[in-house]
């Protein structure tokens, strides 16, 4: 592993189920974020996590949760999809919050919600 | 509310010079990145900025005008490889990036 992956690539879901979005660093950053990309919108951060243990609400949190179990993995989970959840996420660390220090971002999930 | 502005779309020939304005508006201010997005692919660093002045790195400048809430990119030399989103964002009083729709650059031969 190099840097951040995200699973799955892609995903079709139906509306109405569960889905988690994967995601491994392996940079030992602090702070991760999860983001959504709709066209015309900018990157939207969905939470944020400062630090393992730590997660925060961002600007459009609602219909997702995370959790930080650990410094690698931030997994975001759609509790029950709806076709508005239809969208590419990224995930992206930095080394620590609140610093002026670079976001890297993963290669992104494309999901799309039927 | 907060606020980025920049041009949805501009078109470049290879070879030239382009400057993409960013604006904004944000409930404080600790710095401002610009990124880059290929189509299909994540965003990337270019630039970070968080005092008045031109910071220059190879064929990228990125410029800052706090009092003006005003920045801008400017590539020059352009190639072809440089069609793109270019993505300009705020870190605002809370630490947290607040971010442009982006500029989508086509480059011509």
């Amino acid at each position: 592993i190099a840097g951040i992956t995200q699973a799955p690539t892609s995903q079709i879901l139906a509306a109405g189920r569960r889905m988690t979005l994967r995601c491994t660093q392996d940079m030992r950053h602090n702070a991760m974020y999860w983001y959504r990309q709709d066209l015309g919108l900018g990157l939207r951060l969905i939470h944020y996590s400062n630090t393992a243990g730590t997660t925060g609400k961002g600007e459009v949190p609602d219909g997702y949760s995370v959790s930080r179990a650990n410094t690698d993995d931030f997994p975001l989970t759609l509790a029950s999809a709806v076709p508005s959840q239809t969208s590419v996420y990224f995930c992206a660390s930095s080394e620590e919050a609140g610093a002026p220090d670079t976001q890297y971002f993963g290669p992104g999930t494309r999901l799309t919600v039927l | 509310g907060q606020n980025i502005d920049q041009p949805t779309e501009m078109t470049a020939t290879e070879g030239a010079i382009v400057q993409i304005n960013c604006t904004y508006q944000t409930s404080g201010f600790n710095g401002l990145f610009w990124y880059q997005q290929h189509a299909g692919e994540a965003p990337t660093f270019l630039s970070y900025n968080v005092l008045d002045g031109l910071e220059e790195k190879g064929r990228f400048s990125s410029f800052l005008s706090r009092s003006k809430g005003y920045s801008y990119l400017l590539l020059k030399e352009l190639q072809m490889k440089d069609s793109a989103s270019y993505l300009c964002a705020v870190r605002d009083s809370n630490y947290q990036l607040i971010w442009g729709a982006g500029t989508k650059l086509i480059i011509k031969p």
